[in-house]
Formats: structure tokens, C-alpha cells, sequence
């Protein structure tokens, strides 16, 4: 069975410092994979995704995920976080060949920013 | 485009009431989605709908039915509301699978309904 695990279920860092949320997923093949932010009490949005062009992918906000075949990871990060980087965070699978596009989500990393 | 609307954004029902939950998109999706979101859970899906007229169970269904009305709705039941069901609803949609490159995969979530079933 195809999976995600987010390794952290809060992470907490001062504004200006770097995040790490960390993902790991569980597949026979490459999956598509994906983060999503959720700020609160706010619908899911795109923050990236990997394709198989090239392994480390920059998202929107200043966000990065690496793809790691090796590890399987995907973890997400960014240099220097800012006040409104606080949310919560989930790292999704698509498995390959999944059907309809459904996809298979992390539990979630919340992230805290203190000034 | 408004994109993905959900009505309503809050609800409380009492133990056995019944109520639907509604979604709208405009972006001509064909597939759409409903999730359930409890707090260190996730999102799991309730049940998908791959297009106009076809309907499909997720990973948790019981206790819920759905309608896709036409190409741009997809509705939620509640036929007798537990106390277990007690979530935040997210209804999401997706472009045909034949959409160029990897958007094709990208769900697009609406703005999520809080029901509180007392």
C-alpha cells in the first residue's frame, strides 16, 4: 500500500530562521507528489509539486521540495521564514497508476513562526 | 472564476437530522471530490465522483451519500448525522485526466463547511 508520512506533527521556528518539514512517502514506483498549505480556517492550496523533470522544485511563497528517490523523501523548506508562513502543511501522494487523480495525504505538519 | 464554492461554511445539527452539503465549481472540471478533515488526521476522502453521472466510494463513506447534479455540482447527505461526524468538509475538483502535464493532477479545494453535530 502506497503512503505518506509527515515526520513532525508541529515544528516551531523564529521569523527569519529556515523551515524543514520533513515528508517521507512508501511506493513500488515514482509517485507525483505534492505539498498543500492550509492557513487557518482556509480551504487547501498548491504550494508545489514534482514532476520528474528535475528533482528539486520551487513552489510559490519561496518554498522548495527536493525529491529524494534514494530516501524517499520530499521534504519541504525555505531559507527564511516569515510571520505568514504559519499554517499547517501536508505532504500528498498521487500513487502511480492511481485512479482519478485521488491522492493520499500526510497528516499534517503545523508550523509555528515567532517574531 | 470563483473557483470552488461550498455552502454553508457552518452548520449544527442535532443527533439523526439530516442535511446536504453543497458544491459548486466553474473551472469546467469533471472530476470532484469530497474529503473530511479531523484534526491529526489529514484529509480522507469521503467519496469522488470521476464525472458527470459516475459516483465512487472512498476510504470512508459510511453514513454519507452524494449527487453530482451536473458537470459543476457535486452535493454531500447526511441522512442521519452522528456525533462521529463531526468534521470540517472540503469539496475539491480536478481537470480531465487528458490536461497537459501535471496539472491535470492538481486538486482545487473550496473554502471547507464546519459541522458540528451535537
Amino acid at each position: 500500500a502506497q503512503s505518506v508520512t509527515q515526520l513532525d506533527s508541529h515544528v516551531s521556528v523564529s521569523e527569519g530562521t529556515p523551515v524543514l518539514l520533513r515528508c517521507n512517502y512508501s511506493s513500488s514506483y515514482s509517485p507525483s507528489l505534492f505539498w498543500y498549505v492550509q492557513h487557518p480556517n482556509k480551504g487547501l492550496q498548491l504550494l508545489l509539486k514534482y514532476t520528474s523533470a528535475a528533482t528539486l522544485v520551487k513552489g510559490i511563497n519561496g518554498f522548495e521540495a527536493e525529491f529524494k528517490k534514494s530516501e524517499t523523501s520530499f521534504h519541504l523548506t525555505k531559507p527564511s521564514a516569515h510571520m505568514s508562513d504559519a499554517a499547517e502543511y501536508f505532504c500528498v501522494v498521487r500513487p502511480y497508476g492511481g485512479s482519478q487523480g485521488n491522492l493520499i495525504f500526510g497528516k499534517g505538519t503545523k508550523l509555528s513562526v515567532k517574531p | 472564476n470563483a473557483g470552488v464554492t461550498q455552502t454553508p461554511k457552518f452548520q449544527v445539527l442535532k443527533t439523526g437530522q439530516s442535511m446536504t452539503l453543497q458544491c459548486a465549481q466553474d473551472m469546467n472540471h469533471n472530476s470532484m471530490y469530497w474529503y473530511r478533515q479531523d484534526p491529526g488526521m489529514g484529509l480522507r476522502l469521503i467519496y469522488y465522483s470521476a464525472s458527470e453521472g459516475t459516483t465512487d466510494k472512498g476510504e470512508v463513506p459510511n453514513g454519507y451519500n452524494v449527487s453530482r447534479l451536473n458537470k459543476r455540482e457535486f452535493s454531500l447527505r447526511l441522512e442521519s448525522a452522528a456525533p462521529s461526524q463531526t468534521s470540517v468538509y472540503f469539496c475539491a475538483s480536478k481537470a480531465h485526466a487528458g490536461t497537459s502535464g501535471l496539472s491535470s493532477y492538481e486538486q482545487y479545494f473550496g473554502p471547507g463547511t464546519r459541522l458540528t453535530v451535537t
